[in-house]
């Protein structure tokens, strides 16, 4: 099974909402990672949390890690047309396993 | 552009046939990742090789193989080619040994096996 599992799988929102997807993991980690998939394209790196931190922003994205719980959150705000594609998460174990990802649609 | 170069970009072949998918890092990436992407299974973790050596195994079939050359291109081979083969697959690489830094993914060659 993988590492990660992301939820919910797929999100449909109006442009300029925001778009909250949550992804969760069974092992320890030293860092996570999310990144977008645009449809049939390569998975582009967003943004890298390590495991001493909570919180990290870039941009409109905003990413939170609970170790505790072991659970993190991507939030896309004020999203656009162009946020519209898959989500995933990855965790740094040794073969850097992803998630089945979220879909987002975002809607004119 | 990723730097990641993955040639051919898609194929169509037929059952038990043998396919050569090729990747190229990006320039001064020592690590080759290789993972299939289908809609029942999701992104998998094939195979990882590190400066011509065999890194880390994932759920790579025993029809499947993988190499990494001198000049640290990779070949992904996968042989006895079934209906369920068909999928996207992607190399990604990076510049270390570790999984814990970005990795860089190409645009992936899209495999049908009819």
């Amino acid at each position: 099974s993988q590492q990660g599992e992301e939820d919910p799988q797929a999100l449909s929102i109006q442009e300029g909402e925001n778009a909250t997807m949550n992804c969760s993991y069974k092992t320890s980690i030293n860092n996570l990672q999310w990144y977008r998939q645009n449809s049939g394209r390569g998975l582009v790196h967003l943004i890298l949390i390590r495991s001493n931190e909570r919180e990290k922003h870039s941009g409109r994205l905003r990413v939170t890690l609970d170790t505790s719980k072991k659970s993190s959150s991507l939030l896309i705000t004020a999203s656009r047309a162009a946020d519209t594609a898959s989500y995933f998460c990855a965790t740094d174990d040794y073969k850097l396993s992803f998630g089945a990802g979220t879909t987002v649609t975002v809607r004119a | 552009d990723s730097g990641v170069t993955q040639t051919p970009k898609h194929l169509i072949t037929a059952t038990g046939q043998r396919v050569t998918l090729r990747c190229s890092p990006r320039s001064g990436d020592l690590s080759v990742y290789w993972y299939q992407q289908s809609l029942d299974q999701g992104l998998q973790f094939l195979i990882q090789y590190y400066n011509g050596e065999e890194r880390a195994k994932g759920n790579i079939l025993e029809r499947f193989s993988a190499q990494q050359f001198p000049d640290l291109h990779s070949e992904l081979n996968l042989s006895s080619l079934e209906l369920g083969d068909s999928a996207l697959y992607f190399c990604a690489s990076s510049r270390g040994s570790s999984n814990t830094g970005e990795l860089f993914f190409g645009e992936g060659s899209r495999l049908t096996v009819l």
